[in-house]
């Protein structure tokens, strides 16, 4: 499968925990974003990477909420101290360069319930 | 800030009838996407549309863009129970993220 993949699919945690989620793109994709959604809402951006670096960041990413792409490759993003409100659906998508690969490739998701 | 507003935001059809979902963003995008989504499941990629005046269709799906009104729909032929879903617009532009709309949820009835 060359899609981009998520792991884990589900996680259930207790409030105050940390979790990290991980994510491999496309393997020829550079760019990689993170979306969280939240229960019957669309997708909201959380970040975005080119190759390793973060280039931008929404001001939905607290400071509890920190995004790594070591070497330009997988992702993973870190919740500290998780709160009952960061339960939601966390996506992950990917794309490539150049004026053709403008459509983003979404992955299965992680859902987060914080209990 | 670019936003994007779907309408209707619940849509019960009868199995059989046409209807059309409409999408309006808020500042000049280059791209415009529609996605499905089923429950507890990611995106589901169905068009991307690139230019003005520009239509796609896919079996009992059909979606245009006027971009000079900033405005998409998206046109269900004949529905069936299986387009039963979530259906999302999002628009972007360059390598920005992706700005979506809050979903318009449809079910099929018969």
């Amino acid at each position: 499968d060359t899609g981009v993949s998520q792991d884990p699919r589900h996680k259930i945690t207790k409030r105050g925990q940390n979790v990290t989620f991980r994510c491999d793109p496309i393997s020829e994709h550079n760019r990689l974003y993170w979306y969280r959604q939240t229960l019957g809402q669309g997708p909201e951006f959380l970040t975005y990477f080119q190759n390793e670096a973060q280039l931008e960041k929404s001001r939905l990413l607290s400071d509890r909420f920190s995004a790594e792409r070591p070497k330009g490759s997988f992702s993973t993003l870190e919740i500290q101290r998780t709160e009952q409100g960061d339960s939601a659906m966390y996506l992950c998508a990917s794309r490539g360069t150049g004026l053709k690969y403008y459509e983003q490739y979404f992955g299965p998701g992680t859902r987060l319930t914080v209990t | 800030e670019l936003k994007v507003e779907q309408n209707p935001l619940f849509l019960s059809m009868q199995e059989g009838k046409n209807y059309t979902i409409y999408c309006n963003y808020s500042t000049t995008s280059d791209r415009l996407y529609w996605y499905r989504q089923d429950p507890g499941k990611s995106l589901e990629s169905l068009f991307v549309l690139l230019s003005n005046g520009a239509v796609k269709q896919e079996g009992r799906l059909m979606a245009s863009l006027d971009t000079k009104a900033r405005l998409s729909t998206l046109h269900i032929t004949a529905a069936v129970h299986d387009l039963s879903a979530t259906y999302f617009c999002a628009v972007d532009r360059g390598n920005t993220p992706l700005v979506f709309g809050k979903g318009t949820r449809l079910s099929v009835i018969a």
